[in-house]
C-alpha cells in the first residue's frame, strides 16, 4: 500500500526550540507540500517541492524553511517555535501535473508551550 | 486567481439518507476537480475525481459529476452511513495555480444512527 509517512503524530515542544518534522513518501512522486490546518482557517500551503533540492513558498512560508535533499524525503523546519505555531502539520505528495491528486500523511499534532 | 466554494457545515444526517454537498469553482484553463475527505484525527484521502468536462467521478457510493456550464462539482451519497461521519473538501488543480491544489474550506457531515 502506497503511503505517505510522517515520523510523529504528535510532538509538543518548548517556545525558541528548532523543530524538524519529517515526511517520507514510496511513490517516487515528483511533488510534495507541506499545509497546516487550523480550525476556521483550513489548509494553508507552507511550502512545496516539485524536485529535490528545489522549493517554492506557499501562502504562509514565514517562520518556516524545509529541506529536500532526496526526492522520497521533505522536511519542514520550524526555526524557532512559536505558540501560534501549535496547529496540525500535513505533508502530502503527487505526480508531476495537477491531474492526478494528492496523496496525504496523517498528520502531525503540533503544539509548542 | 483560482477558488473553491462549498457549503457550509455542520450537515446533520440520519442514517440512509441522500447526501448532497454543493461546491463552485472559480478557474482559468481546464482544472481538474476532486473531493477529499479527512476522518477525525487524521489526514486527507482523495475520494474521487474529475478531469474533464461532464466527467463523472464515483468511489465507495459517493458521486460527483464536472458540470463546467455551471462551475459545480457537487458530491452526492445514495444513502450515508454513520461510518461516512467526517470533514468532506472540494479542491481543484491545474487551473492558473498550475500543479498546486486549491482547496475549498471543508464541510462537515454528521451521521446519526
Amino acid at each position: 500500500d502506497v503511503k505517505v509517512t510522517q515520523s510523529s503524530r504528535y510532538l509538543v515542544k518548548r517556545t525558541g526550540e528548532k523543530v524538524f518534522l519529517e515526511c517520507v513518501q514510496d511513490m517516487d512522486h515528483e511533488n510534495m507540500f507541506w499545509y497546516r490546518q487550523d480550525p476556521g482557517l483550513g489548509l494553508r500551503l507552507i511550502y512545496f517541492s516539485y524536485d529535490v533540492k528545489m522549493k517554492e513558498k506557499g501562502d504562509i512560508p514565514e517562520g518556516y524553511s524545509v529541506s529536500r535533499e532526496k526526492k522520497e524525503r521533505f522536511s519542514l523546519i520550524l526555526e524557532s517555535a512559536s505558540t501560534n505555531q501549535t496547529s496540525m502539520y500535513l505533508c502530502a505528495s503527487s505526480l508531476r501535473g495537477g491531474n492526478y491528486g494528492y496523496t496525504f500523511g496523517s498528520g502531525t499534532r503540533l503544539t509548542v508551550v | 486567481g483560482d477558488s473553491v466554494t462549498q457549503m457550509e457545515g455542520p450537515v446533520t444526517l440520519s442514517e440512509e439518507a441522500f447526501l448532497t454537498i454543493n461546491c463552485t469553482y472559480t478557474a482559468t484553463g481546464y482544472p481538474s476537480l476532486f473531493w477529499y475527505v479527512q476522518y477525525p484525527g487524521e489526514g486527507l484521502q482523495l475520494l474521487l475525481k474529475a478531469t474533464k468536462a461532464d466527467d463523472k467521478g464515483s468511489n465507495k457510493g459517493f458521486e460527483a459529476t464536472y458540470r463546467k456550464e455551471t462551475t459545480s462539482f457537487h458530491l452526492e451519497k445514495g444513502s450515508v452511513q454513520v461510518s461516512d461521519s467526517a470533514v468532506y473538501f472540494c479542491a481543484l488543480s491545474g487551473g492558473r495555480g498550475g500543479f498546486k491544489t486549491i482547496f475549498g474550506a471543508g464541510t462537515r457531515l454528521f451521521v446519526k444512527a
